[in-house]
């Protein structure tokens, strides 16, 4: 599975869009991008997943960028219940190879 | 809807001491995913069960050893417990083995070796 760098930390504002960005630059032409999050002492929770068109469901929008060596999670209006570590993950999507979980990005909204 | 169960939630156990962990996967899913995740670290994978058949296999100890049964739920049996064993174990299901990387987490076992 390809390599993501995270940003190790981030702020944002209750209410305001959050936005994490990822970088894959080795990502492979078979490879989706995975989103998950871990609210502290929690189960990881599984987000959305894209390969190169952008992605929406009910938790979050996902942008990659049209070289895909790089996307976007948008958290549209954040809430206090969205501080949590943030993790892309690069993989192919029918696999049942292992997770390798990388540093994430720690998310924290303030009121 | 019906989400991972595991059991216990908390177990504290002495050094040497063996511990089990439980996990029932949602209805109808037939593989399950055992994760590590110490103080401060990420998810470390363990091990996977396909249809009661070991279908990977990570950094899991050779003190540990897992199994699924009939009824698709998953136990983690520790053996000779460390206390660098303590940590959160999650298990993990999804509906097929190719489903790995959306599969649903349960709330964890926290066991504390002391």
């Amino acid at each position: 599975d390809a390599k993501t760098t995270q940003p190790p930390s981030m702020d944002c504002a209750e209410g305001r869009a959050a936005n994490l960005p990822c970088n894959h630059s080795t990502i492979s032409g078979n490879e989706y991008v995975y989103w998950y999050r871990q609210i502290h002492s929690q189960g990881p929770q599984y987000i959305i997943h894209g390969l190169k068109n952008n992605e929406t469901n009910e938790m979050a929008s996902l942008i990659i960028t049209e070289d895909r060596k790089s996307s976007t999670l948008i958290l549209p209006h954040a809430t206090l219940r969205d501080t949590a570590v943030y993790y892309c993950i690069v993989r192919v999507s029918d696999s049942n190879y292992q997770l390798i979980w990388g540093a994430g990005t720690k998310l924290i909204i303030k009121p | 809807a019906a989400g991972v169960i595991q059991s216990p939630r908390h177990l504290i156990k002495e050094k040497r001491e063996t511990a089990t962990l439980k996990c029932y996967p949602i209805p109808r899913h037939d593989t399950v995913y055992w994760y590590q995740q110490g103080p401060g670290q990420d998810p470390q994978f363990l091990i996977s069960f396909y249809e009661k058949m070991q279908s990977d296999k990570g950094s899991i100890p050779d003190r540990f050893s897992a199994q699924q049964f009939s009824d698709y739920h998953s136990e983690l049996n520790m053996s000779s417990l460390e206390l660098g064993d303590s940590a959160l174990y999650f298990c993990a299901s999804s509906l097929w083995s190719g489903h790995h990387a959306e599969a649903f987490f349960g709330q964890g076992t926290r066991l504390t070796v002391v």
